[in-house]
């Protein structure tokens, strides 16, 4: 019940499209979903969050999409760049306390 | 403005020895978390502690690991007698007391890569 499943495990988009990125959660009681962001050799670092009583979230190019009925949320890249090639996790947690992680998604923006 | 430091970057033990890991929280930062990452794997959570105070040790290994968070100093993660299977990446998160509504303020550092020979 404390799962988070992520997919896909590796994406490859070619520059310009959209990059979209799945997660599925099974713990009702979540009420934080974060993406993070991870380049090789470095930690996660936030990309972009939201909270269950909001269904979208767009921050520049990036928007979350969260569906409380279904327990799913995911990431929208638009106009993906190379820049953009790391590896993504989704997380969740209660209260913010301890993150629950994905699998992680490889992500390759080609030029 | 510094953000989470860890040390060392990379560390080298042979099996049997104990591995020390080190995690000075941002400034202003109360909290530590420390995460474990296998290869090709997500982050897994290991401990929740506060100064002088362990919150959440649900994911510690029963056995060999234990961490702390003095009054004073950094946060210590260490690891007793090292195994093969310890070899991962090592990553320390801080936070504050009072969390913003949309950002938790939880910042990584950029990790610790424990390799056991």
């Amino acid at each position: 019940q404390q799962q988070v499943k992520q997919s896909p495990q590796s994406l490859i988009v070619q520059k310009g499209g959209i990059s979209i990125i799945n997660c599925a959660y099974e713990n009702t009681a979540f009420d934080y979903f974060p993406w993070y962001q991870q380049f090789p050799g470095k930690g996660p670092a936030l990309l972009i969050a939201i909270r269950p009583d909001v269904s979208e979230k767009k921050e520049g190019r990036f928007t979350i999409s969260f569906n409380k009925s279904a327990k799913q949320f995911s990431l929208h890249i638009m106009d993906s760049q190379p820049g953009d090639s790391a590896t993504y996790f989704c997380a969740a947690s209660q209260g913010a306390q301890k993150l629950v992680f994905g699998q992680g998604t490889r992500l390759t923006i080609n030029p | 403005n510094a953000g989470v430091m860890q040390n060392p970057r990379h560390l080298v033990r042979r099996r049997g020895q104990e591995a020390r890991l080190r995690c000075s929280p941002m400034k202003g930062h109360s909290h530590v978390y420390w995460y474990r990452q296998l290869p090709e794997e997500g982050l897994k959570f290991m401990v929740y502690l506060q100064k002088e105070n362990i919150i959440d040790e649900s994911g510690m290994p029963k056995e060999r690991f234990s961490a702390e968070f003095p009054k004073e100093g950094p946060s210590i993660l260490r690891i007793q007698q090292v195994v093969r299977g310890d070899s991962a990446a090592y990553f320390c998160a801080s936070s504050p007391i009072h969390a913003g509504l949309d950002n938790y303020g939880y910042t990584f550092g950029s990790g610790t890569r424990l390799t056991v020979v």
